[in-house]
């Protein structure tokens, strides 16, 4: 069964403290791994989609890394406006189109 | 946000009345889903569709059915509403076949129906 499990559950930062999220997954076959932020009252917001092994992608102050059993999304010298609710999904292959979810992170940082 | 519209946005009703909630894009994707999300689950697959007339069950569809009848329109029914369905429910898009950013596919959401079974 296809798993996906985000630590930690809530991170407090203050403004300009870098730090990462990690995404741990298990699955058969990862055909993609997606990142996303969700404000409170409102639907999740597409940042990533990582495909392999070593790739990165960068967003602002934002950069996810992907290796072979997990995701982190790094945040560089965060800001108040940066705090969300960060989620993590993968697409397993098999021609499924079902994205699996972690529970998400959220993320506060503090002025 | 791939023109992604939910109707309606706020609902409350009762247990055992039937319940449709929306789901309409305007940039003509082939895939829609429907999700619920839960405090201490996350967002769980309800339904998804690959075409009009094309639906298949995710993780959660025991008292959840849907229909496309037209591209743009992905129907959520609950025959008879219950309490443990009150939740958030989010419709979503992939632009599998399309042209993106990333070059491959993308998953968008709408802006969620928050759904409450008194």
């Amino acid at each position: 069964e296809d798993q996906v499990t985000q630590s930690p559950e809530a991170l407090r930062l203050q403004e300009g403290e870098s730090s990462s999220l990690n995404c741990s997954y298990t699955v058969s076959g990862l055909r993609g791994l997606f990142w996303y932020r969700q404000d409170p009252g409102k639907g999740p917001e597409f940042l990533f989609t990582l495909y392999s092994a070593g790739e990165e992608k960068e967003k602002e102050r934002l950069k996810a890394t992907l290796t072979k059993k997990e995701s982190f999304l790094h945040i560089t010298a965060p800001k108040p406006e940066d705090s969300a609710t960060y989620l993590c999904a993968v697409h397993a292959r098999g021609g499924s189109e079902k994205l699996v979810f972690g529970k998400g992170t959220k993320l506060t940082v503090n002025p | 946000d791939a023109g992604i519209t939910q109707s309606p946005r706020h609902k409350v009703t009762e247990t055992g009345t039937p319940v449709t909630l929306r789901c309409h894009q305007t940039e003509n994707h082939r895939y829609m889903y429907w999700y619920r999300q839960d405090p201490g689950h996350g967002l769980r697959l309800i339904h998804y569709s690959y075409g009009v007339k094309d639906t298949d069950k995710g993780e959660v569809s025991d008292g959840y059915s849907v229909s496309r009848s037209k591209t743009e329109d992905f129907l959520l029914t609950l025959e008879s509403a219950t309490s443990s369905q009150t939740s958030v429910y989010f419709c979503a898009i992939t632009t599998k076949g399309r042209p993106t950013t990333s070059g491959r596919d993308e998953q968008f959401f709408g802006p969620g129906t928050r759904l409450t079974v008194l």
